[in-house]
């Protein structure tokens, strides 16, 4: 199986620099994705890690280190709708099937 | 404009009724997935299909059931055997066999009283 780590929840402020991290054990990796979930809404496609290193995307990049199962989630220049839950998903073994973490609650504050 | 949509946004059912979650897609996606989500939960796979006629269980498949008779359509039916029903429920599609992000529709609340 697989054992994604999260953290809960975070707040930062406005304008400000948040990283989110996700921690994960898995055998035989394949690539991990990040989504944002507004409350209530679908989530929605922010990034896609199979190789070590960052990947940038505007105020978003994602970081992946495969030797320590590790990734993170940049946000800068914070704003107040990018509050949301972010959700790290793994894929790994045989599936192309990704597992979710239960998501980080980002509370971004004036 | 593709996308994907579930219907409807809110359900309330009495214990004991099975219940349909519409899920429609014109991605032209090969897969696709129901999840269910709990407060301060992941989303939970509870079954999935890859190709039209075809579909297996994911981790919480018991007390559900689909179908996937058409390629753009997958409902699911909530029966009377799910101890725990209601949840906000999602319905997404990917590409091709393969590792391709998922859209997801705009979710169906479910209560169950």
């Amino acid at each position: 199986g697989q054992n994604i780590d999260q953290p809960t929840e975070m707040t930062a402020t406005e304008g400000a620099i948040v990283q989110i991290n996700c921690t994960y054990q898995t055998s035989g990796f394949n690539g991990l994705f990040w989504y944002q979930q507004h409350a209530g809404e679908a989530p929605t496609f922010l990034s896609y890690n199979v190789l070590d290193g960052l990947e940038e995307k505007g105020r978003f990049s994602s970081f992946l280190s495969r030797s320590k199962g590790y990734s993170y989630l940049l946000l800068k220049e914070l704003q107040m709708k990018d509050s949301a839950s972010y959700l790290c998903a793994v894929v790994s073994g045989g599936s192309y099937i990704p597992t979710f973490g239960r998501g980080t609650s980002l509370i971004v504050h004036p | 404009d593709g996308g994907i949509t579930q219907s409807p946004k809110y359900l309330f059912r009495k214990e004991g009724q099975n219940v349909t979650l519409s899920c429609e897609q014109n991605l032209n996606h090969d897969a696709m997935y129901w999840y269910r989500q709990d407060p301060g939960q992941g989303l939970r796979l509870i079954y999935y299909s890859q190709i039209v006629n075809d579909f297996q269980k994911g981790d919480i498949a018991e007390g559900y059931s689909v179908s996937r008779e058409k390629k753009e359509s997958f409902p699911l039916t909530v029966t009377s055997a799910q101890k725990n029903p209601t949840a906000f429920y999602l319905c997404a599609s990917s590409g091709d066999r393969g590792i391709y992000e998922q859209y997801f529709g705009p979710g169906t609340r479910l209560t169950v009283t």
